[in-house]
């Protein structure tokens, strides 16, 4: 079966746009979640989504991100005013549910910001 | 204080034989969850293993194993028998289950396969 998807692989935009990530998890996994990996490091936590509801946006750096999730499958993560510091790879995973405990991740949006 | 620690940025180990990715953690929550995960060059984050903050026994996948010292907050990775294809990034993670759903990822290691 497929696995999880993201588009676009790779978005470059100018500082101050307006950005759309998509995901598109495995079908059937209730569990889905963003990071953001920056070169060098490890993936940094963003937000969960169980179903439609997002039950932890802590990861957020600010009121710039926000990510949807409206029937509980396609999520999308919009980033407003874009800064250069927002440049990274954005990955974003799917699991069964609440308690599963393997995530399945994407390939990634890598997201350039001039 | 950081959550995960992976002190070896890089780690290189001879095809066939055995190498030991360390980890620490940082937690109060009694219930977590320890993952393993690879990265190879391609970018995709692969699940390797799992290990339950209440499980009695070492979790093991095929070449990986799962070296569990609680009292040490250690979740060290063991890899036996390596192959070329385990040059990758090795990232440990941890779930707090009574905190809420973030994971914490450490720094990652870079595994080279020497043959």
């Amino acid at each position: 079966g497929a696995g999880v998807s993201q588009t676009p692989s790779n978005k470059v935009t100018e500082k101050g746009k307006y950005v759309e990530l998509r995901c598109d998890p495995i079908s059937g996994h209730t569990a889905l979640y963003w990071y953001r990996q920056s070169l060098g490091q490890g993936p940094e936590f963003l937000i969960y989504f169980q179903g439609t509801g997002a039950a932890d946006d802590s990861g957020l750096p600010n009121d710039r991100f926000f990510a949807v999730r409206p029937e509980g499958s396609v999520s999308t993560l919009k980033i407003q005013r874009t800064e250069r510091g927002d440049s990274a790879v954005y990955l974003c995973a799917s699991s069964r549910g609440q308690g599963g405990n393997e995530q399945f991740f994407g390939p990634g949006t890598r997201l350039t910001v001039l | 204080a950081q959550k995960i620690t992976q002190t070896q940025p890089g780690m290189f180990v001879q095809e066939k034989e055995a190498v030991t990715l360390d980890c620490t953690y940082d937690t109060s929550d009694p219930s977590y969850g320890l993952f393993w995960y690879k990265q190879p060059s391609s970018g995709e984050m692969i699940f390797l293993i799992y290990q339950g903050s209440y499980d009695q026994q070492n979790a093991t996948e095929g070449r990986y194993s799962l070296n569990f010292q609680k009292a040490r907050k250690s979740a060290n990775l063991v890899i036996s028998a390596s192959q070329l294809g385990d040059s990758a990034m090795y990232f440990c993670a941890m779930r707090e289950y009574g905190t809420g759903n973030q994971f914490y990822f450490g720094t990652g290691t870079s595994l080279t396969v020497i043959p």
